[in-house]
C-alpha cells in the first residue's frame, strides 16, 4: 500500500458529461501529482500540485482542471467528456522536492460510453 | 520537451534467468531516472532510482545502468521470478522541466516457468 488513496475506484459516464476524481497524498507529502494512462500512450503527465499551488503543467487539455486543498487532498476535474477521455487516471504524491519518487495510488478507472 | 522510451515493448524470459529492460532518453539535462513497476490493476510501484552523478546503482536483485553519453538506462533484474511479471517504466526529470517525471510507454516482462 502506498499510502496514497484515490476514489472512485472505477466510474462509468456518458459522453458529455462531468465527473471528479479525488486523492488523497501519503501522510506528510505536500505535493500531488496527476497522470492519465491509456493503452497506446503510457503514462502522461497531465498536472502537479504544491501545497496548494499549481507547480507544473503537462498536457493536460482545457477541458480538465485540478485543485489542491487546504488538508492537501486533491482533485481531478473532466468536463464535456469524450470518448477518447476513457483511461486509468493515476494520482501521485511525493514530499515535492527535486529528485524524489513518487507514489502512486491504485488510479481511478474512467469509462466513456 | 522530454521523450523517454523503451527499447522493447514486450520481453519474455525464463524463470532463474537475468532480465534487462532498456530506456532511452533525449533530454540531456536529465538529472534523475526511476524504475517502476505496474501489475495489473494497480498503481506504478517504485524499484530503484539513480542520479546522473552516477553510473550504476544496486538494489535487491535489480541494477540500474546510466550510460549518459549516449542517454540510455538499463533495469537489470537477476534471477527472474515469476512475481517479477509485470510492464515496467523508466521515468526521467530534469530541472529545466520542473518536477514532472516523464514515463517512457513501458516494456512487459513476461516470465515463463
Amino acid at each position: 500500500d502506498s499510502g496514497v488513496t484515490q476514489t472512485p475506484k472505477h466510474l462509468i459516464t456518458a459522453t458529455g458529461q462531468r465527473v471528479t476524481l479525488r486523492c488523497s497524498p501519503r501522510s506528510g507529502d505536500l505535493s500531488v501529482y496527476w497522470y492519465q494512462q491509456s493503452l497506446d500512450q503510457g503514462l502522461q503527465f497531465l498536472i502537479q500540485y504544491y501545497n496548494g499551488e499549481e507547480r507544473a503543467k503537462g498536457n493536460i487539455l482545457e477541458r480538465f482542471s485540478a485543485q489542491q486543498f487546504p488538508d492537501l487532498h486533491s482533485e481531478l476535474n473532466l468536463s464535456s467528456l469524450e470518448l477518447g477521455d476513457s483511461a486509468l487516471y493515476f494520482c501521485a504524491s511525493s514530499s515535492g522536492g527535486l529528485n524524489e519518487k513518487l507514489f502512486f495510488g491504485s488510479g481511478t478507472q474512467l469509462s466513456v460510453l | 520537451g522530454e521523450s523517454v522510451g523503451l527499447h522493447l515493448p514486450t520481453l519474455s524470459v525464463q524463470e532463474g534467468d537475468n532480465s534487462i529492460i532498456n530506456c532511452a532518453y533525449s533530454n540531456s539535462a536529465s538529472d534523475y531516472f526511476i524504475w517502476y513497476k505496474q501489475e495489473s490493476g494497480k498503481g506504478p510501484q517504485f524499484i530503484i532510482d539513480i542520479r546522473s552523478n552516477m553510473d550504476k546503482r544496486q538494489g535487491q536483485r535489480v541494477t540500474v545502468l546510466l550510460n549518459k553519453t549516449v542517454k540510455h538506462l538499463s533495469l537489470q533484474i537477476a534471477a527472474t521470478q515469476p512475481g517479477d511479471s509485470a510492464v515496467y517504466f523508466c521515468a526521467a526529470q530534469s530541472r529545466n522541466s520542473g518536477y514532472a517525471l516523464n514515463f517512457g510507454k513501458g516494456t512487459s516482462l513476461l516470465v515463463t516457468p
